[in-house]
């Protein structure tokens, strides 16, 4: 079993829709959450982070951590074309140079 | 404020010849540093990081090496390519210390060996 699992997609929806990204994991010992955002042929960029439990809200974009379940989601309300890349979710323990593991990926296209 | 920088950008090498990808980063002293590889629709494969100068650890037996000759610039290395090491590799820098922020990608670096 991975350390954490991503559905690899892809993901498909009509422009404007309620986008749900999720990861669950096995180690609990991670206590930061991250997600990236990957365009096609670029380097992912840190789109929201979160330490330890609850949500974190930055305009469309929402994360929720479920440490209890060991499950982590991103939100995206409004979703536009340029939202399609694909999306990353990383997490890691105790910090300060610990390795992030990262899920696979999942690919969100979203269509006008 | 902290910038990365990899190139090159793209890179066609044949087969058994040697590889060197450069990763710098300013506006930060001490970071950790790390290579990344992936692959077509697969995730991110830790190749290498390091804490500090001389300081890498490797995650993966395989045909790469990395080195680390200033405080933020990291080399990863192969001196003979094989069709395997094609793919899309990433140099990203983090913030040493007892809070984990995240790491910053570099723009990557596409490689195909023919």
């Amino acid at each position: 079993q991975k350390e954490v699992e991503q559905d690899p997609g892809p993901l498909s929806v009509p422009e404007g829709a309620i986008v749900s990204l999720n990861c669950t994991y096995s180690n609990s010992a991670f206590q930061y959450f991250m997600w990236y955002r990957q365009y096609s042929r670029k380097g992912p960029e840190l789109l929201m982070y979160t330490y330890s439990s609850g949500n974190k809200e930055d305009g469309r974009f929402t994360a929720q951590v479920d440490k209890s379940s060991k499950y982590i989601s991103l939100f995206i309300r409004d979703s536009q074309p340029s939202d399609s890349a694909t999306y990353l979710c990383a997490m890691s323990g105790t910090g300060g140079g610990n390795k992030l593991t990262f899920g696979t990926g999942t690919q969100l296209k979203v269509e006008l | 404020s902290q910038t990365i920088h990899q190139w090159p950008a793209t890179l066609v090498q044949p087969v058994g010849s040697p590889l060197s990808l450069e990763c710098t980063v300013e506006g930060t002293s001490n970071p950790n540093l790390y290579w990344y590889r992936q692959a077509a629709g697969r995730g991110l494969q830790l190749l290498f990081y390091s804490i500090g100068i001389d300081q890498i650890s490797s995650e993966v037996p395989q045909n790469l090496s990395a080195s680390r000759p200033q405080d933020r610039q990291f080399i990863l290395s192969s001196k003979k390519l094989l069709l395997s090491d094609s793919g899309f590799y990433l140099c990203a820098w983090s913030v040493g210390g007892v809070v984990d922020y995240g790491y910053t990608f570099g723009s990557g670096t596409r490689l195909t060996v023919v």
